[in-house]
């Protein structure tokens, strides 16, 4: 079974500050790896995806990730954040089973931007 | 063009009762998927359907939960004899088809078993 763990339920920043925010995964097969970004009273939206080829993928609103196969991670990074980032950030894994993707998330990361 | 829509956006139950929750998928996406938000937790996958078939069921937590899919759109996720255990958030995603892995998020119901 693949299991998503999100080491950090809470992370405080200030504004223009760096930021990692780590995620660890658990599979024997395959996988495809992907953070969501759920900003306040609002829905789940794509921040970036990785599938093959570069393990460096960039997303929207500056946001970066490495994955890392040896360690299993796939770790969401911005080198300065803004208030508006301000949101909480889930990490997902994708494995293929039956011809269907599904996926596992992690319990999330609430990264809170202060000014 | 319209996003997944969810209703309602909030629902307050007495336990015991039934309830149903709506899904309206983006429109043409083959793929329609529902999980669970508990407080606290991450995302608990519930159920999947391709077309209006649902090859996976195992996440569904007991046989309280149902779901239906019909005309390939719409979708219904019922909870019979709500427990308190049940309140949570129901989002529903979909995506274009399996071979697309980018799920889009509806805003989600707020269940509240009383």
């Amino acid at each position: 079974a693949q299991s998503v763990t999100q080491l950090d339920s809470q992370v405080p920043v200030f504004e223009e500050a760096p930021v990692e925010l780590r995620c660890n995964y658990s599979s024997s097969v395959s996988v495809y790896l992907f953070w969501y970004v759920q900003y306040p009273n609002q829905g789940l939206q794509l921040l970036l995806k990785y599938l093959s080829g570069s393990t460096l993928v960039k997303g929207i609103n500056g946001f970066e990730a490495e994955f890392n196969k040896s360690q299993t991670s796939f770790h969401l990074r911005k080198p300065s954040v803004h208030i508006s980032d301000t949101a909480e950030y889930f990490c997902a894994v994708s494995a293929s089973k039956d011809n269907f993707n599904k996926f596992y998330f992690g319990s999330g990361t609430k990264l809170n931007v202060k000014p | 063009g319209a996003g997944v829509s969810q209703s309602p956006s909030n629902k307050v139950t007495e336990k015991g009762k039934d309830v149903e929750l709506r899904c309206d998928p983006i429109s043409g996406h083959t793929a329609l998927y529902w999980y669970r938000q508990s407080l606290g937790q991450g995302l608990e996958f519930l159920i999947y359907f391709q077309g209006n078939s649902a090859p996976d069921k195992s996440g569904l937590p007991s046989d309280r939960f149902s779901a239906e899919r019909t005309g390939g759109s719409v979708s219904t996720l019922t909870i019979q004899r709500t427990q308190q255990e049940d309140s949570a958030v129901y989002l529903c995603a979909s995506s274009l088809s399996t071979g697309t892995y980018e799920q889009y998020f509806g805003p989600g119901t707020r269940l509240t078993v009383t």
